[in-house]
């Protein structure tokens, strides 16, 4: 069973300020999906990350791929309130192309 | 273009009573996921339908739990004889299959929150 470790698991800052979160395995992914969750909502895809050291740029967010691709990050710069939620990194591995393995997450709290 | 859709939103059974839950994949989706979400853990893979088939369904507990996804109509969630570990959130996710996104990306429903009593 592959496992998906994010931390930090808790994270509160002001707005304006810069944060990463992190999800690392010791298994390697095809590729790595971002997702934010709102309270009472389903999660919402950010972004898919697939090569080795791959960079994407979402707006204020910068998510990378590490080179062995077992590790990925996500980068805020000047959070903001709307920032808010439960941050949730998702990946594919062991030749499937469907079945995602969930880490348990980041939940992000941006003060105003 | 509307997106994945669940219902109901909420839904409290009693132990012993049935519980469906239905899920409308996104327009042109013809492949559909469900995933359970417990308190404190992350999203569980149940099973992968398409069209009138069974894909897998690995994750789904061998008994009580069935699931389908008819020609017509929307994918069905299937608990029987509920109990209260099974509460929990239940999403459905859709994707168009490998010949549609390069990475066959699953998008999510909003989601139904079951409570057993």
């Amino acid at each position: 069973t592959q496992l998906l470790e994010q931390s930090p698991q808790f994270l509160s800052i002001q707005e304006g300020e810069n944060l990463t979160v992190y999800c690392n395995s010791s298994s390697v992914f095809s590729s790595l999906q971002w997702y934010r969750q709102e309270p009472g909502e389903g999660p919402v895809l950010l972004v898919t990350v697939v090569t080795g050291g791959e960079v994407k740029k979402l707006k204020r967010l910068t998510f990378q791929f590490g080179d062995a691709r077992k590790d990925s990050s996500l980068h805020i710069t000047a959070a903001q309130p709307g920032d808010t939620g439960l941050y949730l990194c998702a990946g594919k591995s062991g030749g499937s192309n469907y079945k995602l393995t969930f880490g348990k997450g980041t939940l992000l709290t941006v003060n105003p | 273009n509307a997106g994945v859709m669940q219902n109901p939103r909420h839904l409290v059974r009693r132990r012993g009573q049935e519980a469906r839950l239905r899920c409308s994949p996104m327009k042109g989706h013809s492949h559909v996921y469900w995933y359970r979400q417990l308190p404190e853990e992350g999203l569980k893979f149940m099973v992968y339908l398409q069209k009138e088939n069974i894909i897998d369904e690995s994750g789904m507990p061998k008994e009580r739990f069935s699931a389908e996804f008819p020609k017509e109509g929307p994918s069905i969630l299937r608990i029987q004889q509920v109990v209260r570990g099974d509460s929990a959130a239940y999403f459905c996710a859709s994707s168009p299959g490998t010949s549609g996104t390069p990475y066959n990306e699953q998008f999510f429903g909003p989601g139904t929150r079951l409570t057993v009593l």
